[in-house]
């Protein structure tokens, strides 16, 4: 079965600290990949979005993401956080037309 | 407008009751997902809507779940026979069209507890 791996599970960092979060897939083929954020009571929203071309993509709130083809990689990052950043982050993939397979989820924390 | 709407918000069901939750998608979006989130993970995919037509269902993980969205708008999950290992979080999403790359925009979820 296709996989979504998100290595952290619960990451604390001060605030400016850089964040970088880890996101594997397993599927080979062409995939579209997505970050999701769920602030704390309220709604998943998209953060970012990779579905052809550069492969750095820029989201809302500063984030970034890199993905890398041969790592089935789609890390995401933020040069310096911010105490409103404290939310659980989910990496997506979806190659199966409909079909959007998540990850477990980081919580990041960020102390002010 | 307003967004994805859920309801109702939290449900308790006994063992061997049904449940229907309900999801109102944002007005005229032509794709409808529901998903399940156990505690402690990510949403895992269950159907796919577009428009009227169920286009996938393969994520339904007993024939005890069933999906409709008869008029392309509103969608009703019911749960027949509930066991304590349906607890969980359904979410439902939708997006503007058929495309995967679109936008879902999700709903607050409903947090089921079967006791």
């Amino acid at each position: 079965a296709q996989s979504v791996s998100q290595h952290n599970h619960h990451v604390i960092l001060s605030e400016a600290a850089s964040l970088e979060l880890g996101c594997n897939y397993s599927y080979g083929g062409t995939v579209n990949l997505f970050w999701y954020v769920q602030y704390p009571g309220q709604h998943l929203q998209l953060l970012l979005k990779y579905f052809s071309g550069d492969p750095l993509v820029k989201g809302i709130k500063g984030f970034e993401a890199e993905f890398i083809k041969s790592k089935f990689s789609f890390n995401l990052r933020k040069p310096s956080v911010q105490w409103s950043d404290t939310a659980e982050y989910f990496c997506a993939v979806n190659y199966n037309f409909n079909k959007f397979y998540f990850g477990s989820g980081t919580k990041l924390n960020v102390k002010p | 407008g307003a967004g994805v709407s859920q309801s109702p918000r939290y449900k308790v069901a006994k063992r061997g009751q049904d449940v229907a939750l309900r999801c109102d998608p944002i007005s005229g979006h032509v794709s409808l997902f529901w998903y399940q989130q156990a505690l402690g993970q990510g949403p895992e995919f269950l159907t796919y809507f577009q428009n009227e037509a169920q286009l996938d269902k393969s994520g339904l993980p007993s024939d005890r779940f069933f999906a409709e969205r008869p008029e392309g708008s509103v969608s009703t999950l019911k749960i027949q026979r509930t066991q304590q290992e349906d607890s969980a979080v359904y979410l439902c999403a939708s997006s503007r069209g058929g495309v995967t790359t679109d936008t879902q925009y999700f709903g607050p979820g409903t947090r089921l507890t079967v006791l």
